[in-house]
């Protein structure tokens, strides 16, 4: 099975500021991993598909990067409702791992 | 608007069985792969299972931990995915969602695209 496995578990920041969550793969997964929004009490998000792809309706201000067993997830000035936990998925090959997440807290 | 309506979630004893069901709208069900989802209280997210469409086969694939336990089907009549769960653990305890399978172009797997608002199962004594 790949592990996947996020940094940091937690983060605080500020509306405004630009904040990167990293993932890492046991293996190389090429560009097949995705990235998740989920909010207190709802459902996961979609945000970016295929490592680097916005998935319709997500602000732009979202973005993702990496290759192999490295990716990132950036976005560029966070806004009151980016406050969430984060998730990377990869979507290279049975099971369908998920990383433990990262919670983005307001400081 | 797409959307997935999950239901049938409960309070079940260990051993026991459960069937859930999501409702489908706003799509075309019999042309999309749906897969389901799992998140224990306050943990992270675990992939369940997924099927395909009927013309592709129907097949079906599950993670190790339910993997001769549960059971995925589809009625495209009448747009409904179940997830039948046998031989319940304590350990399946969690909020349970059914979700579209985002297809790339080459029918490659790309991501979990919608969301049902999910469902709880607990199973205890």
């Amino acid at each position: 099975d790949i592990q996947m496995t996020q940094s940091p578990s937690s983060v605080s920041a500020s509306v405004g500021d630009r904040v990167t969550i990293t993932c890492q793969a046991s293996q190389g997964i090429i560009t097949r991993l995705a990235w998740y929004q989920q909010k207190p009490g709802k459902a996961p998000k979609l945000l970016i598909y295929a490592a680097s792809s916005l998935q319709n309706g997500v602000p732009s201000r979202f973005s993702g990067s990496g290759s192999g067993t490295h990716f990132t997830l950036t976005i560029s000035s966070l806004q009151p409702e980016d406050f969430a936990t984060y998730y990377c998925q990869q979507t290279n090959i049975f099971p369908l791992n998920f990383g433990q997440g990262t919670r983005l807290e307001i400081k | 608007e797409v959307q997935l309506v999950e239901s049938g979630g409960g309070l079940e004893n260990p051993g026991g069985s459960l069937r859930l069901s999501c409702a489908a709208s706003g799509f075309t069900f019999n042309n999309a792969w749906m897969s389901w989802a799992r998140q224990a209280p306050g943990k992270g997210l675990e992939w369940v299972g997924r099927i395909k469409t009927k013309t592709e086969g129907g097949t079906v694939e599950y993670a190790a931990p339910v993997k001769g336990r549960f059971s995925i089907s589809r009625d495209d009549s009448k747009n409904m995915v179940y997830l039948q769960m046998n031989s319940l653990k304590t350990e399946d305890t969690a909020v349970y969602y059914c979700t579209t399978y985002r297809l790339s172009v080459t029918k490659h797997f790309d991501g979990l695209d919608t969301w049902g608002q999910g469902t709880m199962v607990t199973v205890s004594s």
